[in-house]
């Protein structure tokens, strides 16, 4: 049962350009939300989050969107830079039981063409 | 960069043998990660550690078991190498439970 789900695996944009990353939950306990960035032969490296009372949260050139009626996040970067071409995951977190609950998506490879 | 090392980076072994994988750490953070990487499937939770001696199991822990005496180092030990646990493993470190994670730099687990 996947939990969180990208489901398009690769995207690809112009430098320049909106990039958006999608992600969908099922998990309505899921109440904080994360994207990470990995590049090839590399750990993943955390790039923004969200909290569940909030509905956007912006850094920079990233912002991520939740809306929580349709358990659906995006992530939107703008503008597209060629560095920005990566992996990204999608991943939800809740507490149960006192433990802490993190699932990730299968990630979305994004090339961004120069 | 957060401190965390893996040890070793690559290594190929074969069926049956046993295999430990080291994550050492130096920032101090209670929460320790084992993830493994795999085509398909994204990043997936083997183990984790709350504290020393403190560890519970993630979705994918048939197969693998961990130990965390010291609160730099989480180990990942795989009894009897199956080709199936063939796979990037990369461990993470967090000061809370709910706080971002910071990724070693994965190790490459071959199988024969």
């Amino acid at each position: 049962d996947q939990q969180v789900k990208q489901n398009s695996p690769s995207l690809s944009v112009q430098e320049g350009r909106i990039s958006i990353l999608n992600c969908d939950y099922t998990n309505s306990m899921f109440d904080y939300f994360l994207w990470y960035k990995k590049y090839p032969a590399e750990g993943p490296t955390f790039l923004i989050s969200i909290s569940s009372i909030k509905d956007k949260n912006e850094d920079g050139r990233f912002t991520v969107f939740l809306n929580k009626s349709a358990k659906h996040l995006s992530l939107h970067i703008v503008p597209s830079q060629p560095g920005d071409s990566a992996v990204y995951f999608c991943a939800a977190s809740f507490t149960q039981g006192g433990s802490e609950k993190l699932v990730f998506g299968k990630g979305t490879k994004l090339t961004v063409n120069p | 960069d957060a401190g965390i090392t893996q040890s070793p980076r690559h290594k190929v072994t074969e069926t049956g043998t046993p295999v430990t994988l080291r994550c050492h750490q130096t920032e101090n953070h209670r929460y320790m990660y084992w993830y493994r990487q795999d085509p398909g499937h994204g990043l997936r939770l083997i183990h984790y550690s709350y504290g020393v001696k403190d560890t519970d199991k993630g979705e994918v822990s048939d197969g693998y078991s961990v130990s965390r005496s010291k609160t730099e180092d989480f180990l990942l030990t795989l009894e009897s190498a199956t080709s199936s646990q063939t796979s990037v493993y990369f461990c993470a470190i967090s000061e809370r439970g709910r706080d971002e994670q910071y990724f070693g730099p994965g190790t490459r687990l071959t199988v024969t």
